[in-house]
């Protein structure tokens, strides 16, 4: 069975510009988490889709956005880049129901803004 | 809220001797699940051991064992006969049914050979 898939695994952009980045979760699998890490605030929680619907959100700004496809694809996106969006974006995703609560992680998507 | 403190950044161990890394939560819920996981430099996040709370018995997964302290709200990590690919930053984390997990701060784990 494949693991989580992230892509583009590094890039570089500029401030202003906008990121999309893109996340296939573990067949089977139908909740998708992006996380954020940084080594100043360490692994934050940005939101977590279920079946298409966005289940829980943490506490970011509204540039940071995100869906999830009826193939439990997702996508995140951040708009207007800031020298802080610079961090290792974690796609995770766990089976329906969630029943053992584990998260299997993709290897990221390594972001750095200039 | 919700939180997980690991308040050891960094500890060393001897290649083919026991190390323990700490985590303390804070929770007001009775079943929850808590978990250690291991971060290789560059490397994605993997599962080391996951302890359920409603379970009194320690999990234990090859040499990773924990020590899960209910009440004192502990859940310590133990990696016996230390090895050079255990190396890697360790998380602790929980999680409350579906609700988002937390991760604590890590613990970067140094082996010497």
């Amino acid at each position: 069975k494949a693991g989580v898939t992230q892509t583009p695994r590094y890039l570089i952009k500029t401030r202003g510009q906008q990121v999309t980045l893109s996340c296939s979760p573990i067949s089977g699998h139908r909740s998708v988490s992006w996380y954020q890490q940084t080594p100043g605030q360490g692994l934050q929680f940005l939101f977590e889709y279920f079946s298409e619907t966005q289940r829980n959100k943490g506490n970011f700004p509204g540039r940071f956005s995100g869906r999830q496809f009826s193939n439990s694809r997702s996508e995140m996106n951040v708009s207007t880049l800031e020298l802080g969006d610079s961090a290792l974006y974690l796609c995770a995703s766990s089976s329906a129901g969630g029943h053992t609560g584990e998260l299997f992680f993709g290897e990221g998507s390594r972001l750095t803004v200039l | 809220a919700q939180t997980v403190t690991q308040s050891q950044p960094e500890m060393s161990v001897q290649e083919a001797e026991t190390v323990t890394l700490s985590c303390t939560y804070d929770t007001s819920e009775s079943d929850y699940y808590l978990f250690w996981y291991k971060q290789p430099p560059s490397r994605q996040m993997i599962l080391v051991i996951r302890q359920e709370a409603y379970k009194q018995q320690n999990a234990t997964e090859n040499r990773f064992s924990v020590n899960f302290q209910k009440a004192a709200k502990s859940f310590s990590l133990k990696i016996s006969d230390s090895q050079l690919g255990d190396a890697a930053m360790y998380f602790c984390a929980y999680r409350y049914n579906n609700n988002d997990m937390r991760f604590g701060a890590g613990t970067r784990l140094t082996v010497k050979p």
